[in-house]
Parts: structure tokens; C-alpha cells; sequence
């Protein structure tokens, strides 16, 4: 059972570099979801889509992208990294916005 | 103010002991609620929903005080295992889950 994969699990950047996080799901869900975690907050929503060609921004978009081509995978692309950015990263899925969430195994993210 | 506010404990709990605690939640419309459980540098996992007349699953009871609003999570007879993060989740009135930055649970031999 694969559920959602996100890829990689650990990355290091320099501040200006770009990088695309990768998501995929192999549950037919419609609904998914990018958030960071970061110590001391509660996971905060970057972007979501509700589905294949449609993205909306979360709470926390600037300095990220998103894109969904197809139902089963739903990118995120730092556009130019700064320390600020430096986070663990999760993808999730569901079967609706405020379903139960099926999350990736995270991305911890380094910008130095 | 915080949308979802957890004290963040740790709250240290001998095997076999009962421990609760609660989460507030400040939009009165919120909808739906729900524990996550989070294991140290792992995803969150759905752990129990919440229902308004409160619920049970196994040694977790999960209540709900909308007049208060908060939520409580109660462990009776605390194993090893279930040492964790647990994150308070609400669904707002506008669908999305909020997240709590959670209560720490550490269960000592």
C-alpha cells in the first residue's frame, strides 16, 4: 500500500536555489494539500487543489508553486530558497477538504 | 491568537496511568473535529475523529465542549507505545483542517 509518496526525504539548499518537491498518491483522491511544519506552530496549508488543473492558496503560498496535471501527483516548487523556507514539508491527501488526511513521510528542508 | 491552541506539555505519564488534555478552538462555526497522532519526525495519522456526544475507541475517549470550545483526548491505561505528539485538527467552517502544534505524551516504564 503506497499511499502518498513524497520525494526526497531530505534536501539542502542554498538561499536563491529552486527545487520541486514531489507528491504522488495512489488513492483516487481528488483533494490534496501541501503544509510545513515548523517547531512550536501547527502544520500550516501552503496550497491545495480539489482536483486535476485546479490549485488554490493556502495560508502560507508566498515563494511557492504548485501545479496538478494529473490526479495522482501534485508538486511543490520553491522558486528561489531562502532560510525562512527551512521546514519539514508534508504532502496529504484526502478525499475532501475536510476529510481524513493521508500524509506523505516528509520532506525536511534545509536553507543555508 | 492561535485558531487551534494545544499546550504543549510534554506530559510525562507512568505505564499504565490515565492522561488527558485538552485543545481550544477560537471559531465557534468550526464543523469537525479530530485527534492526529504524530510519532517523532513521522507523518501525522488520523487517530480518532471527535462526535459531539463524545467517543470512544479502545483506551482513547475523545469529548467535545462546544460551549467552551475545546476538545479533550483521554489514554487510560498508558502503554509504551503510546508515546507521541498528538496534534487537535478542526475542520473550519471554510473546510479546511487546522492544525494544532500539539500535546507531547511521554509514557515511562
Amino acid at each position: 500500500n503506497a499511499g502518498v509518496t513524497q520525494t526526497p526525504k531530505f534536501q539542502v539548499l542554498k538561499t536563491g536555489q529552486s527545487m520541486t518537491l514531489q507528491c504522488a498518491q495512489d488513492m483516487n483522491h481528488e483533494y490534496m494539500s501541501w503544509y510545513r511544519q515548523d517547531p512550536g506552530m501547527g502544520l500550516r496549508l501552503i496550497h491545495y487543489s480539489v482536483g486535476a488543473g485546479i490549485t488554490d492558496q493556502g495560508e502560507v503560498p508566498n515563494g511557492y508553486n504548485v501545479s496538478r496535471s494529473t490526479t495522482e501527483d501534485f508538486p511543490l516548487r520553491l522558486l528561489s530558497a531562502a532560510p525562512s523556507q527551512t521546514s519539514v514539508y508534508f504532502c496529504a491527501s484526502s478525499s475532501g477538504p475536510g476529510n481524513e488526511a493521508f500524509f506523505g513521510q516528509g520532506t525536511r528542508l534545509t536553507v543555508v | 491568537r492561535k485558531e487551534v491552541e494545544q499546550d504543549p506539555g510534554p506530559f510525562n505519564v507512568p505505564e499504565g496511568a490515565t492522561v488527558a488534555f485538552n485543545c481550544t478552538y477560537s471559531n465557534s462555526a468550526s464543523q469537525s473535529f479530530f485527534w492526529y497522532r504524530q510519532d517523532c519526525r513521522k507523518e501525522p495519522k488520523l487517530l480518532m475523529s471527535v462526535y459531539s456526544s463524545g467517543n470512544e475507541d479502545g483506551r482513547f475517549t475523545a469529548q467535545l465542549n462546544r460551549a467552551s470550545q475545546y476538545i479533550s483526548l483521554l489514554i487510560r491505561d498508558s502503554k509504551l507505545s503510546d508515546s507521541a505528539t498528538y496534534l487537535c485538527v478542526v475542520k473550519a467552517s471554510w473546510g479546511k483542517l487546522q492544525f494544532g502544534a500539539g500535546t507531547q505524551v511521554v509514557v515511562t516504564p
